[in-house]
């Protein structure tokens, strides 16, 4: 199975600032499937970036994935007071077992 | 819209077997696959499992085969999942969400969460 390293662990910083989660794959991700979610406390994680780099429907275009590889990464352009959450990257591939980062906590400094 | 509602909260003794429910709503039930995801207490998510009526079929996770049991009711557009031997560090938020219906890998909607607490 690939594991996936997710960097930093937690984070903190000012509203407007530009925030940016990496996501390393233990093997060659070569076809983008790579998704991000965003956690909020008590609450069920949310679909944000879908393959690699797809802004789910209705998800502000503040936040953005890119990357290739063994080497993927979320931004938020300008954070806002209600991005506070955890993020979790996930692979997945045609068989499973799907896996998820260890979660990048974003805090508001 | 779309919606999956989940049962509520469980507690169950060390041993005993617990089953959750996951109600879809507002698509086509059998066009998608299931995904049951926990999340023990300050800890990151884990994937137990998946189930696809589209494809008649189940993947379980390593960590659960032989202990967890995912069906579906097609007539009341519900999936089930059935963790027995439960231990205390089965201790966890379980949640069920939408899924591909061909392979297990993109998780669009969840449902809300059901608490399973093991304790003696």
């Amino acid at each position: 199975d690939i594991q996936m390293t997710q960097s930093p662990s937690s984070l903190s910083a000012s509203v407007g600032d530009r925030v940016t989660i990496t996501c390393q794959a233990s093997q060659d991700i070569s076809n983008y499937y790579l998704n991000w979610y965003q956690q909020k406390p008590g609450k069920a994680p949310k679909l944000l970036i879908y393959d690699a780099s797809n802004l789910e429907t209705g998800v502000p275009s503040r936040f953005s994935g890119g990357g290739s590889g063994t080497d993927f990464s979320f931004t938020i352009s300008s954070l806002q007071p209600e991005d506070i959450a955890t993020y979790y990257c996930q692979h997945y591939d045609n068989v499973p077992p799907p896996t998820f980062g260890g979660g990048t906590t974003v805090e508001i400094k | 819209q779309v919606q999956l509602v989940q049962s509520g909260t469980e507690v169950k003794k060390p041993g005993a077997s617990v089953k959750v429910s996951c109600k879809s709503s507002g698509y086509t039930f059998t066009s998608y696959g299931i995904s049951w995801v926990r999340q023990a207490p300050g800890q990151g998510l884990e994937w137990m499992g998946w189930i696809s009526d589209y494809k008649g079929d189940t993947n379980y996770a390593q960590n659960f085969q032989g202990r967890v049991i995912m069906t579906t009711d097609t007539a009341t557009n519900t999936a089930y999942m059935e963790l027995r031997s439960l231990r205390s560090d089965d201790t966890a938020v379980y949640y069920c969400a939408r899924d591909f219906a061909y392979t297990s890998g993109r998780f669009d909607y969840w449902g809300q969460g059901t608490l399973v607490t093991v304790s003696s």
